[in-house]
């Protein structure tokens, strides 16, 4: 069945640091891909999504590109801020409009 | 446009009680979910509804858990009786449809003792 794995964290960063979470994907057929942010005590949020292959998804300064012949959706970030610290999911959308997400990646940005 | 309505906020009770939660979806959105967040994991779906009809209920477990959506709009979730392990954060999402994102709640934290 349709499943996503993601980097295991928790990923600590210094302010300005290049970030990259890793997200790979097995689905049937053509899936959507997003990423989702959890920050402290809130819900998830979308943060970008893309719908087909070689679509880049961006959004806050984070950017991910739907890369079909690997199978992944890496999310990068050129200059990590305090404010970016939360938990970051991928997640995809496949056949029926069923989503299913990764186990999550913890970052905390440190000044 | 408003979001995704739940309540309550959280809810505490003893294992074998039963608890129900609610959900409103963003208005026109057909498509509505609940999944269960354990502390440390990524969402788990329950449920699945189009419209008033179930898409996908594979992994409720219909013995202890059900949900309805009369009328196609609000939803309702229900546990009886809870276990321990039930402890986690339902969240409520909906959707346009295809290729369209999640939109989710603030979620309902469950504590069972």
């Amino acid at each position: 069945g349709d499943s996503v794995t993601q980097m295991e964290g928790p990923v600590t960063l210094s302010e300005e640091a290049f970030l990259t979470i890793n997200c790979t994907y097995t689905a049937t057929g053509y899936p959507s891909l997003f990423w989702y942010v959890q920050y402290p005590g809130e819900g998830l949020q979308l943060l970008l999504k893309a719908t087909k292959a070689d679509d880049k998804g961006s959004n806050k300064g984070f950017e991910a590109t739907y890369r079909k012949e690997t199978t992944s959706f890496h999310l990068e970030k050129g200059s990590v801020q305090v404010s970016d610290s939360a938990v970051y999911f991928c997640a995809l959308s496949g056949t029926g409009n069923q989503f299913y997400f990764g186990t999550g990646t913890s970052l905390t940005v440190i000044p | 446009e408003a979001g995704v309505a739940q309540s309550p906020r959280y809810k505490i009770i003893e294992k074998r009680q039963s608890v129900a939660f609610w959900c409103n979806p963003i208005s026109g959105h057909a498509t509505l979910y609940w999944y269960q967040q354990i502390l440390g994991q990524g969402p788990k779906l329950l449920i699945q509804f189009q419209n008033n009809g179930v898409v996908d209920d594979s992994q409720l477990p219909k013995d202890r858990f059900s949900a309805e959506r009369l009328k196609g709009v609000d939803s309702t979730l229900k546990i009886q009786p809870a276990k321990l392990e039930d402890s986690a954060v339902y969240l409520c999402a909906s959707s346009l449809g295809q290729t369209s994102p999640l939109h989710f709640g603030n979620g309902t934290r469950l504590t069972v003792t």
